[in-house]
């Protein structure tokens, strides 16, 4: 089976600094990996995945990722953040050809002004 | 527009009583599937149907109960036998092999 672990709960930061969000898993298979996005009261957003190629991924809002296959992680960066993208984050990864996701824990990331 | 359509965005349910939660979507998709999601909990899987006529359990499907009649369709029935249905329940969809999109949930409450 797939697990996922988001070490921070929670991360502050204020307006126009960089973040990073940390994400670990653990598979005995290949997977793909993926980073959803939920703002207050709503559903989950997909921001990037990782199904091949390129370790480097680029998503939406000017977020990216990097997979380490070696370390197991997949941690999610933003160079300068914005008040908008407070949110809760979360990480999930599925096994090479099945549809189910396995989430983390999530991460509430809050901009400070 | 395409997308995911649960209803209602916020239910009320009484002790002992059965109420069901609405999922429908236009986007074709094979796949559906229901989460709950508690605080500090992330997202946990109840039941999912790869196809019509077809779905299986998920981690917590004890107290729940699904169908999938029809593609675009894939009510949850939250029985009297769950013990602690207070939650945000999210509905999902995807094509084989593909990321799943969601559904914007329903907060359901005991009265």
């Amino acid at each position: 089976a797939q697990s996922v672990t988001q070490l921070d709960s929670q991360v502050p930061v204020f307006e126009e600094a960089p973040v990073e969000l940390r994400c670990n898993y653990s598979s005995s298979v290949s997977v793909y990996l993926f980073w959803y996005v939920q703002y207050p009261n709503q559903g989950l957003q997909l921001l990037l995945k990782y199904l091949s190629g390129s370790t480097l991924v680029k998503g939406i809002n000017g977020f990216e990722a990097e997979f380490n296959k070696s370390q197991t992680s997949f941690h999610l960066r933003k160079p300068s953040v914005h008040i908008s993208d407070t949110a809760e984050y979360f990480c999930a990864v599925s096994r090479i050809g099945a549809n189910n996701l396995f989430f983390g824990t999530g991460t509430r990331l809050t901009v400070i002004p | 527009d395409g997308g995911i359509t649960q209803s209602p965005k916020y239910l009320f349910r009484k002790e002992g009583q059965n109420v069901t939660l609405s999922c429908e979507q236009n986007l074709n998709h094979d796949a559906m599937y229901w989460y709950r999601q508690d605080p500090g909990q992330g997202l946990r899987l109840i039941y999912y149907s790869q196809i019509v006529n077809d779905f299986q359990k998920g981690d917590i499907a004890e107290g729940y109960s699904v169908s999938r009649e029809k593609k675009e369709s894939f009510p949850l029935t939250v029985t009297s036998a769950q013990k602690n249905p207070t939650a945000f329940y999210l509905c999902a969809s995807s094509p084989s092999n593909q990321p799943q999109h969601f559904g914007d949930g329903t907060r359901l409450s005991i009265l």
